[in-house]
């Protein structure tokens, strides 16, 4: 079975521009979770989808948003993107309600 | 407000050492669930176990084990008979009760086995 999968692996933009991240959830779960992990700031909630719509949302600036899709796929755009952007952003999904997650290899975004 | 303490930054051991890894949590909540993860230098969070308040059994899978205390509010973690493949960054994390993985972790702890 497929686990979470995440892509772009490494994604490299400049300061301003969008960055959209990609994540497939593992077959059946319904919820997913972004997480972002920064460089000496350790792994913080960013958001969660469950069954196509924004269930929760970390302390984070509207510039930080995403969708779920049908397929219960998810995107997570950033946009105006600022160089302390710079981290690797970690998907998880679980199924709907549980409180237990498996996490994607993460997509390492660099802003220059 | 909830909180995940890992005291221990990084931890050196050699080869077939054994080894604990501290974590202390705060939570009003009666319901929490506690996890372990492991981050190898790919990247990927990989879990190891789920505990919830109510279970306050001590757990053994392998070579890892699992302490959990509700009375020092304690889910500490250790490594048996270390090896080089254990190295790796490890968090602990807690989620509440309500539903979903809105979960908060602590700053990890890096292990380093030495061969």
């Amino acid at each position: 079975e497929a686990g979470v999968t995440q892509s772009p692996t490494h994604l490299i933009k400049t300061r301003g521009q969008q960055a959209t991240l990609r994540c497939s959830p593992i077959s059946g779960h319904t919820s997913v979770y972004w997480y972002q992990q920064a460089l000496g700031l350790g792994l913080q909630f960013l958001l969660w989808y469950d069954e196509g719509e924004e269930r929760n949302r970390g302390n984070f600036p509207p510039r930080f948003s995403g969708r779920q899709f049908p397929n219960y796929s998810s995107e997570l755009n950033v946009n105006a993107l600022e160089l302390e952007d710079s981290a690797l952003y970690l998907c998880a999904s679980s199924f709907q309600g549980y409180t237990e997650a498996f996490f994607g290899q993460g997509t390492r975004l660099t802003v220059v | 407000a909830q909180k995940v303490t890992q005291a221990q930054t990084e931890i050196s051991v050699v080869e077939k050492e054994d080894v604990t890894l501290d974590c202390v949590y705060e939570t009003r909540d009666t319901t929490y669930y506690l996890f372990w993860y492991k981050q190898p230098p790919s990247g990927e969070l990989v879990f190891l176990i789920r505990r919830n308040s109510f279970d306050e059994q001590n757990e053994i899978s392998g070579r890892y084990s699992w302490n959990f205390q509700k009375s020092t509010s304690s889910f500490n973690f250790t490594i048996t008979a270390s090896q080089v493949v254990d190295s790796a960054v490890y968090f602990c994390a807690l989620s509440d009760g309500t539903g979903g993985f809105k979960t908060i972790f602590g700053a990890g702890t890096r292990l380093f086995v030495k061969a």
